[in-house]
């Protein structure tokens, strides 16, 4: 079975600085998808950025970025300029690629509560 | 943007009773799951539907449990007799349109907070 860890529970940053998380995961397979969820105040689920395990280059979305590093397993979340709407658990997920346009679950991780200093 | 919806946003029960939460997938989504998090801890799969009928269910999953799609746009969860530990944030997800442009992301809806007393 696939695993998730975040070992980082809590981090903080200043307003308009970078941060990273981080994220491990452990599988035996070849391909598969990661995914970073924010999960806000309100508990809602938003999806951040993804990664499919078959591309070498790493995922932007606007200010997220992913650096996947797929021989060690890892993949970071960096969120640059941070603002204080990014303030939020984010969770790091991981999901078999399975057959395509199959329905396999998402693995997720514990966590890591990001706060925003003003 | 389509959006996959939850009804009710709160489901206060006594212990015992039957809840069943509603979720509305995004039209043209094919697969769709249901999630939980007990408060403060990670997000748990219960379970994934596909072609009208369950496709996987984890351990938490129990008889207690049912889903269906009644009406080829609800998806429902039931829970039977509910516990205490049932209490817990219960998500609804969908992927992967007709066409396959929404790939294999998941997409949530804002959650049911189910208190069981």
């Amino acid at each position: 079975a696939q695993t998730v860890t975040q070992s980082q529970p809590e981090m903080s940053v200043q307003e308009a600085e970078t941060v990273t998380l981080s994220c491990t995961y452990d599988t035996s397979e070849s391909d598969y998808y990661l995914f970073w969820y924010k999960q806000p105040p309100s508990r809602q689920m938003i999806l951040v950025i993804r990664q499919e395990a078959y591309k070498q280059q790493n995922a932007t979305e606007n200010r997220f970025s992913v650096n996947f590093q797929k021989a060690a397993k890892s993949f970071s979340l960096k969120i640059s300029d941070s603002q204080l709407g990014d303030a939020a658990m984010y969770f790091c997920a991981y999901r078999s690629a399975g057959l395509v346009g199959g329905n396999e679950k998402l693995t997720f991780g514990t966590g890591t509560r990001l706060t925003i200093i003003p | 943007e389509p959006e996959v919806t939850q009804t009710p946003s709160h489901q206060v029960t006594q212990m015992g009773q039957e809840v069943i939460l509603r979720c509305v997938p995004i039209s043209n989504h094919l697969y769709f799951y249901w999630y939980r998090q007990i408060l403060g801890q990670k997000v748990e799969f219960l379970v994934s539907f596909y072609n009208n009928e369950i496709s996987e269910k984890s351990e938490i999953f129990d008889d207690q449990f049912s889903v269906e799609r009644p009406d080829g746009s609800n998806f429902t969860l039931k829970i039977r007799s509910t516990k205490l530990e049932d209490s817990a944030m219960y998500f609804c997800a969908s992927s992967v349109d007709s066409s396959g442009r929404a790939g294999e992301t998941q997409y949530f809806g804002p959650g049911t907070r189910l208190l069981v007393l």
